[in-house]
C-alpha cells in the first residue's frame, strides 16, 4: 500500500532523552522530507534532502538533525527532547521537487 | 509567508449527495496535491495538479494558479469517503504548505 516506511509508529520518552526516527522509501525517489504535524493538524516542513544534499532547513531548534546515508533513507534525530516536541512526524518522498509527495504513516512522539 | 486556507473545516454529507472542498492560496503556487487521511493515519494521494482539472471516479479536482485556488468535488458520497482531506500547495521552491484539513463525515 505504501512505499515510504517509517519506524517506530509510536515513541514515548522523557524530557532530555535522545530519539531517532527512521524513514526509508522504495520508490527510487531522489528527494525526501520530514514534516511535523502541529496541534492544529498543520503539516510544517522541517527538512528536505535532494540526492543527499540538504536543501531546506526551516527554523527548527538545533536539537533536531536529519541524517541521510543515501537517497533512499532520511532519519531524524532529536538530541534532547522537549515537551513541545510531542507531535506526529511525517516522512515523505518525491522525484525531484515538482512531483507529487508520497507519505509514510508517521511517527507519534510523546514527551513526558 | 505562503499560506493555504482550506474550507470547510468540517462537512457532513448523506450518502449519495455531494459537495466541494476549497483551498485558497495567498500566493501563486506551482501545483497542488490533495490527500485523504485513512483510518491508519496514512496520507493517501488523491490528485496532483499543475493546472486544469482531473477526475477519478466520484472525485474531481481543479486548480487555478492565477486565481489562487483549488477545489475537490465529491459526488455520490459513500460511507467509506469519510475521513480528513488535505490540500497541499507546492511553492516555487521546495516548500509544501498544507491546508488545515476538512473532516468529512458521510452518514446513511
Amino acid at each position: 500500500e505504501t512505499a515510504v516506511f517509517q519506524t517506530p509508529n509510536y515513541h514515548v520518552t522523557q524530557v532530555g532523552n535522545e530519539v531517532s526516527f527512521n524513514c526509508k522509501q522504495t520508490l527510487g525517489h531522489d528527494t525526501m522530507y520530514w514534516y511535523k504535524q502541529d496541534s492544529k493538524k498543520l503539516l510544517k516542513i522541517m527538512f528536505s534532502y535532494n540526492n543527499k544534499q540538504l536543501i531546506v532547513n526551516e527554523t527548527v531548534p538545533r536539537r533536531f538533525s536529519p541524517q541521510s546515508s543515501d537517497k533512499a533513507h532520511l532519519n531524524l534525530r532529536i538530541k534532547s527532547v522537549e515537551p513541545e516536541d510531542s507531535a506526529v512526524y511525517l516522512c515523505a518522498s518525491s522525484q525531484g521537487t515538482n512531483e507529487r509527495l508520497f507519505f509514510g504513516h508517521g511517527t507519534k512522539l510523546s514527551v513526558l | 509567508g505562503d499560506q493555504v486556507e482550506q474550507s470547510p473545516s468540517a462537512l457532513s454529507l448523506h450518502e449519495g449527495t455531494g459537495s466541494a472542498l476549497r483551498c485558497n492560496f495567498t500566493t501563486t503556487m506551482r501545483a497542488v496535491q490533495w490527500f485523504r487521511k485513512n483510518s491508519r493515519g496514512s496520507l493517501i494521494n488523491l490528485f496532483y495538479l499543475a493546472s486544469g482539472t482531473k477526475e477519478n471516479g466520484r472525485l474531481k479536482s481543479a486548480f487555478d494558479s492565477k486565481e489562487r485556488y483549488s477545489t475537490l468535488h465529491i459526488r455520490d458520497a459513500q460511507l467509506e469517503d469519510s475521513g480528513t482531506y488535505f490540500c497541499a500547495a507546492l511553492t516555487g521552491g521546495y516548500k509544501v504548505v498544507f491546508g488545515s484539513g476538512t473532516r468529512l463525515l458521510v452518514s446513511p
